[in-house]
C-alpha cells in the first residue's frame, strides 16, 4: 500500500527566502508525482506534474524534482511571498491504479 | 467559468438523513473522481469514474453511492448519515487516468 509523506508539517518563514518542502513514497511503481496547492476553504490547485519518466518540472518560481528510486521529491521555492502561503500537498499517482495518494501536506506561512 | 463546480459548499443535516451533492465539470473530462478530506485534512480517494466504468475503494461505507447521468456530472449520494461522515468532500476530474486532476471547491459536510 503506498503512503506518501510530507516533511515538514509547517513551516514559517520571512518574505524573500528560498524553502524547500519534501515529500517521501513508499512504493516507487507510480505513474507521476503532482504537487498541489490548498488555500483555506478552497480546492485543489495543481502547481506541478512530474512524470515518472523525469527528473525535474519548472513553473515560475516553483521548481519540483522527482528521484522515484529512492521515493522522494522536493518542491523548492524561490524569493517566497506572503502570497505564496498556503498548504502545499504532494500526491502520486499509481501505476496501473492511476488513483492519487495523498500526503497530509505543509502547511506553508510567509511572513511579511 | 468554474471548471469544477459542486454544490452545495456547505451541507448540515441530523444523523440518519440521506443527502447528496452534485459535481458537474464543463471541461470535456472523461474520468471524474471523489475525495474524502477528514478533521485532520487527510486527502483520501473514495471512488473514481472512468467512461462508464466505477472503480470502487473498498474502505468506502455502502452507504456512499456515486452516481453518473452523463460524462459531466457525477453525483454522491450518502444514505443513513452518521457521525464520522462530517469532512470536506472534494469532486476532481481529468481528461483520462493519471492526467492532472482538476478540483471543485469541496463541500464542506456537518453532522449534527
Amino acid at each position: 500500500k503506498q503512503e506518501v509523506t510530507q516533511i515538514p508539517a509547517a513551516l514559517s518563514v520571512p518574505e524573500g527566502e528560498n524553502l524547500v518542502l519534501n515529500c517521501s513514497f513508499t512504493d516507487s511503481a507510480i505513474y507521476n508525482l503532482q504537487w498541489f496547492r490548498q488555500d483555506p476553504g478552497k480546492g485543489l490547485t495543481s502547481l506541478l506534474l512530474i512524470q515518472s519518466s523525469q527528473r525535474e518540472q519548472t513553473s515560475g518560481r516553483l521548481n519540483a524534482s522527482l528521484d522515484k528510486s529512492s521515493g522522494r521529491s522536493t518542491l523548492y521555492i524561490a524569493a517566497s511571498q506572503p502570497g505564496d502561503s498556503a498548504t502545499y500537498l504532494c500526491a502520486v499517482t499509481g501505476a496501473g491504479s492511476y488513483q492519487l495518494t495523498f500526503g497530509k501536506g505543509t502547511k506553508l506561512s510567509v511572513i511579511p | 467559468d468554474t471548471a469544477v463546480s459542486q454544490t452545495p459548499k456547505y451541507l448540515v443535516t441530523q444523523m440518519g438523513n440521506d443527502k447528496s451533492i452534485k459535481c458537474e465539470q464543463n471541461l470535456g473530462h472523461d474520468t471524474m473522481y471523489w475525495y474524502k478530506q477528514d478533521s485532520k485534512k487527510f486527502l483520501k480517494i473514495m471512488f473514481s469514474y472512468n467512461n462508464k466504468e466505477l472503480i470502487i475503494n473498498e474502505t468506502v461505507p455502502n452507504r456512499f453511492s456515486p452516481k453518473s447521468p452523463d460524462k459531466a456530472h457525477l453525483n454522491l449520494h450518502i444514505n443513513s448519515l452518521e457521525l464520522g461522515d462530517s469532512a470536506v468532500y472534494f469532486c476532481a476530474s481529468s481528461q483520462d487516468n493519471g492526467q492532472p486532476q482538476h478540483f471543485g471547491d469541496g463541500t464542506r459536510l456537518s453532522i449534527l
